[in-house]
């Protein structure tokens, strides 16, 4: 059974820098056909997808948000981890780990819970 | 980037009604094109990739079509479980974007 769990902080304050970690398990990040993305969801508002990673550590990111994230993984660990540095409010929302799958056309075919992450002073 | 662009942002309907969703890519995806569905503080859940493939488990009412730039999710027979946001998504290259979502609504 594949799995994708979030965990981090619920509450950051304005400038500080998010990390989130993304647990699997059910598959392998050693595996050359599946990778792991994270997508965030304000309140109320659609999906963006924010930075992905595959098993040769091929890293892509948004382009609106390049110059503060930063992708990687633990294979040992099952993890992939985002940071997003200079947090602002608007930066608010739930942030999915998603599992990537060359069998799905590299679809998000298993997605974790989110976990919701309010920016504020 | 690819922009994705679906319509109608919102739509009402009734049980049983067919639903046809439209998604436009700002240039050819290929068949790298995928369907969600979104309930309300669940996270998205695959329907159908590749246009029309149907992620295993999802019911047979849900199909896809289409292909290069101009894409539809159709439910043939709109069933309660379905009132729902639904995103289309393309997978062809980074970044990979989604469309602004479509809300099926009870008529």
């Amino acid at each position: 059974q594949v799995t994708l769990k979030e965990s981090g902080p619920v509450l950051v304050k304005p400038t500080e820098t998010l990390t989130l970690t993304c647990t699997v398990s059910g598959f392998s990040l050693s595996n050359a056909k599946m990778g792991v993305s994270w997508i965030r969801q304000p309140p109320g508002k659609a999906l963006e997808w924010l930075a992905h990673i595959f098993s040769n550590d091929e890293k892509s990111y948004s382009a609106s948000l390049k110059s503060r994230l930063t992708i990687s993984k633990d294979t040992s660990e099952s993890q992939v981890v985002l940071t997003m540095t200079n947090m602002d409010p608007v930066d608010t929302a739930t942030y999915y780990c998603a599992r990537m799958y060359s069998s799905c056309w590299y679809a998000f075919d298993s997605w974790g819970q989110g976990t919701l992450v309010t920016v504020s002073s | 980037d690819i922009q994705m662009t679906q319509s109608p942002s919102s739509l009402s309907a009734s049980v049983g009604d067919r639903v046809t969703i439209t998604c436009r890519a700002s240039q050819s995806i290929s068949s790298y094109l995928n369907w969600y569905q979104q309930k309300p503080g669940k996270a998205p859940k695959l329907l159908i990739y590749a246009v029309s493939s149907l992620q295993s488990g999802v019911p047979s009412r849900f199909s896809g079509s289409g292909s290069g730039t101009d894409f539809t999710l159709t439910i043939s027979s709109l069933q309660p479980e379905d009132f729902a946001t639904y995103y289309c998504q393309q997978s062809y290259s980074s970044p990979r974007t989604f469309g602004g979502g479509t809300k099926v609504e009870i008529k």
